[in-house]
């Protein structure tokens, strides 16, 4: 049983599309987290939500729009995609015990914009 | 705001130990994690401190100095399979994970 799995593992699409990642844990984590991975393999926090409410949004435009129907499921949609969004997108799960923040990430989603 | 540093690139013989430093300046610090990440694949824990000192798991090992923001991974008896690319980062505030760039880390026969 995979832990973190998101879908799909590849999207090629063009410029000035919508699209959209899921991503579920059976963890029973509490966190959940969008990174993206650029082509220089710098991991950047994108958003986390702690059981469905939203803690963590950094500096995102706003085109990208993550939503959290429970607190296993956390989805990413991204309006108008650039070539700038190109880069692999990584899902992960926590579970805070004693400030000890363990990532447990999925496989990724690997994004191309044409 | 949370800055890590990490060299880029390190070689090493197979069989032998290397050391990955990583400073860090934080405006709250829980503790330092260490992560691995194969090309093509996702990353992966590989040990976590708070507290300063040693952590020992296997050939891995990691060291944290909170009064030097300062820590290292040290991997012992290398293998191929190291091969990887590793990652300190920094747990803050809000359970946030800030990672550092990645060392790239290639082991030679």
């Amino acid at each position: 049983d995979t832990a973190v799995s998101q879908t799909p593992k590849y999207l090629v699409t063009q410029m000035g599309n919508d699209k959209s990642i899921k991503c579920e844990q059976n963890l029973g984590h509490d966190t959940m987290y969008w990174y993206k991975q650029d082509s220089k393999k710098f991991l950047k926090i994108m958003f986390s939500y702690n059981n469905k409410e939203l803690i963590i949004n950094e500096t995102v435009p706003n085109r990208f729009s993550p939503k959290s129907p429970d607190k296993a499921h956390l989805n990413l949609h991204i309006n108008s995609l650039e070539l700038g969004d190109s880069a692999v997108y990584f899902c992960a799960s926590s579970q805070e015990i004693k400030a000890k923040n363990i990532q447990y990430f999925g496989a990724g989603t690997r994004l191309s914009v044409l | 705001g949370q800055s890590l540093e990490q060299p880029s690139e390190v070689t090493a013989v197979e069989g032998a130990i290397v050391q990955i430093n990583c400073t860090y300046q934080t405006s709250g610090f829980y503790g330092l994690s260490w992560y691995q990440q194969h090309d093509g694949g996702a990353p992966t824990f590989l040990s976590y401190n708070a507290l300063d000192g040693l952590e020992e798991t296997g050939r891995f090992s990691s060291f944290l100095s909170r009064s030097d923001s300062y820590g290292y991974l040290l991997l012992q008896e290398l293998q191929m399979k190291d091969s990887a690319s590793y990652f300190c980062a920094v747990t803050g505030g809000y359970q946030k994970v800030t990672f550092g760039i990645g060392t790239k880390l290639q082991v030679i026969p």
